[in-house]
Order: structure tokens, then C-alpha cells, then sequence
């Protein structure tokens, strides 16, 4: 069974530009989160969706946004950029309970200039 | 929110030794999850224990739901249990992870 698969693996781009990442969750995984993870702030919780709703939300400002489509592949887009949103992103993926293990993909590294 | 603190914050060992790692919650929970993240930022799954003991290989875990506590045993470590070790709870619906202990294993 394949794994959570996130693409591009690395990505720079410039401030105020916008950028959108790729996540599909390992098959029959209905449950797709996104976490940002930076040196200072450590892994923090962005969002989550399930059977293309968003079930749960951190607190980032609304530049950072997401959706999931049918065959529960994810997306999530940033909207002027800023230097802070350098970090890695991870996308993970469940059976959708919150009792069951999250996977989560190789991530995206994200550098802003 | 539910507080997450993990020790030591780093730790050395020769390969062949022994370690444990601790983490503590402030509340409650009913999810608990260990990670290991290894040096290409990978976060791989380890152990999914709200509570009571699991094995698997060389590695253990203990989680003391009453107690609030969540320890991670490695023996015999390898160069390659190198990397960061998470310890994450749920908190309404989310993860909240702990800012991880950072294991080097020297040959």
C-alpha cells in the first residue's frame, strides 16, 4: 500500500507570491491533515479534512487555506507569502476517527525569499 | 489547551545502549501517538498507546493515562534510531505535539 505522497518536495518562491501543495493520503484514508513545522515553533496543526469538509482548525491567519476533493487528495494554498511561512509542511492522513494512528508524507520544504 | 513536555530535550548515547524518553500531558486524553523523525524529515509512526504497553522490535512504550505520563523505550540503540522523537496527544480533534527529544546515536 502506498504511502502519503506529497509533491513538490521543495519549493521557493518570493514574498507576496502564493504557493499551493499537493497531498494524497494512502488509500481509503478519509481524513487528510496539514501541520507546518519550523525550527522555533515546532509542529503546529493547520487544518483537517474529512469527506471534503474542514473538520478541525489552528490558529493561522487566513492566508493559509485548504480543501479536499473527492478521492480525498488535499491541497493547501498560502496567499502572500511571507518570510515566516518558510518551513516544512507535512500532510498526514487517517482512517478518519480519532482513534487511529496518523501517517504522515515526506513533506514539502518551503523557502521564502 | 492540553500541554505537552518531553525530556531530555537531547541525548547521546554509543550504540548498544539503552534509553528512555518521557512525556507528560497536562490533561486527559484518549489519543496518544509516538514519532520518529528521522534526518530527512520523514515522521514515521511508531506507537499509537492511550494507554498500556506495546512492543515492537526494539522499542517499547508505556503510557500511564492516570498519571499523565508516556515513557518510550529504545534498547540496543543503532545509529539509525538517530533523529527526533515526538510525543503527540489530542486536543478537540488535533494533535499537539511536544517539541521532541533529539537522539544521536555515535558508532
Amino acid at each position: 500500500k502506498a504511502g502519503v505522497t506529497q509533491t513538490p518536495r521543495y519549493l521557493i518562491k518570493t514574498r507576496g507570491q502564493q504557493v499551493t501543495l499537493s497531498c494524497s493520503p494512502i488509500s481509503g484514508h478519509r481524513s487528510v491533515s496539514w501541520y507546518q513545522q519550523t525550527p522555533g515553533q515546532g509542529l503546529q496543526f493547520l487544518f483537517e479534512y474529512f469527506s471534503e469538509t474542514q473538520r478541525n482548525k489552528g490558529n493561522f491567519p487566513g492566508r493559509f487555506s485548504g480543501r479536499q476533493f473527492s478521492n480525498s487528495r488535499s491541497e493547501m494554498n498560502v496567499s502572500t507569502l511571507e518570510l515566516g511561512d518558510s518551513a516544512l509542511y507535512l500532510c498526514a492522513s487517517n482512517a478518519g476517527d480519532r482513534y487511529s494512528p496518523l501517517h504522515f508524507g515526506n513533506g514539502t520544504r518551503l523557502t521564502v525569499t | 489547551g492540553i500541554q505537552v513536555e518531553q525530556s531530555p530535550p537531547d541525548l547521546i548515547l554509543q550504540e548498544g545502549a539503552n534509553s528512555t524518553l518521557r512525556c507528560n500531558f497536562s490533561d486527559s486524553v484518549n489519543n496518544l501517538q509516538w514519532f520518529h523523525q528521522n534526518p530527512w524529515g520523514q515522521l514515521i509512526n511508531l506507537f499509537y498507546i492511550p494507554s498500556g504497553t506495546k512492543q515492537n522490535g526494539r522499542l517499547s512504550a508505556t503510557t500511564v493515562a492516570t498519571e499523565r505520563y508516556s515513557l518510550l523505550y529504545i534498547s540496543s540503540s543503532q545509529t539509525t534510531d538517530s533523529g527526533v522523537y515526538f510525543c503527540a496527544v489530542e486536543d478537540t480533534g488535533k494533535l499537539i505535539f511536544g517539541q521532541g527529544t533529539t537522539l544521536q546515536v555515535k558508532p
